[in-house]
């Protein structure tokens, strides 16, 4: 089952800008499938960030914006504040196995 | 408000069974495609099946296929999730979440219910 490739880790000083790319293939995110992205803080379930690639939820801070091009994905974070350390996955489709649904390896984003 | 209220989670010994429930409020559960996703302990993610509104499609990842099985009961606002044949590497948070309308992705999540499997 496929899985979408994220860096481990990224880093950034306040008011910095970061990003996480988000990396598939031609059967998932180059297939033209939409991609989400995900918030995850320590002993909590994951939150909603950033949905069809680049729309943010009511409440999300417009900081946050996602984009897409070819095979991969991006999540932006700009203003880097120390409420944004913790773990962030993106989401998509796989059309290489029907109704399969994947998730990006995860990245913890680290506010020095 | 949406709520998605998670149960059934505990410590089981590989090989056995175990139930878990999802217990949904708050909007119309019967118009909305629901997921369990799981997440081992300091791991990331992982999707494990997925049911269509109405509960008659339902697909699930290979690592549970044959294993466990997805169901919904509409009348009851009820997701749950039949666990047979349980390995250590089951071990993990289970969450319940729902669809969006809009599109594939997750709009609400579960609190997490955690499955121990260890003898």
């Amino acid at each position: 089952q496929s899985v979408l490739t994220q860096p481990p880790s990224v880093s950034g000083a306040p008011g910095q800008r970061v990003t996480i790319s988000c990396t598939g293939s031609s059967s998932d995110i180059g297939a033209g499938y939409d991609v989400h992205w995900y918030q995850q803080f320590p002993g909590t379930a994951p939150k909603l960030l950033v949905y069809a690639n680049n729309n943010r939820p009511s409440g999300v801070p417009d900081r946050f914006s996602g984009s897409k091009s070819g095979t991969s994905a991006s999540l932006a974070i700009t203003g880097l504040q120390a409420e944004d350390e913790a773990d962030y996955y993106c989401q998509s489709y796989d059309s290489s196995l029907s109704g399969h649904y994947v998730f990006g390896t995860g990245t913890k984003v680290t506010v020095l | 408000q949406v709520q998605l209220v998670e149960s059934g989670g505990g410590v089981v010994q590989p090989g056995r069974s175990l139930r878990l429930s999802c217990a949904a409020s708050g909007f119309t559960f019967s118009v909305y495609p629901m997921h369990w996703v799981r997440q081992a302990p300091g791991k990331g993610l992982e999707w494990v099946a997925i049911t269509s509104s109405d509960g008659d499609t339902k697909y699930y990842a290979d690592s549970v296929k044959g294993r466990f099985t997805i169901s919904r009961d509409n009348s009851k606002n009820t997701l749950s999730l039949q666990m047979n044949s349980l390995r250590a590497d089951d071990t993990a948070i289970y969450y319940c979440a729902r669809v969006s309308q809009a599109g594939s992705d997750i709009d609400y999540w579960g609190q997490g219910t955690l499955v121990t499997v260890s003898s």
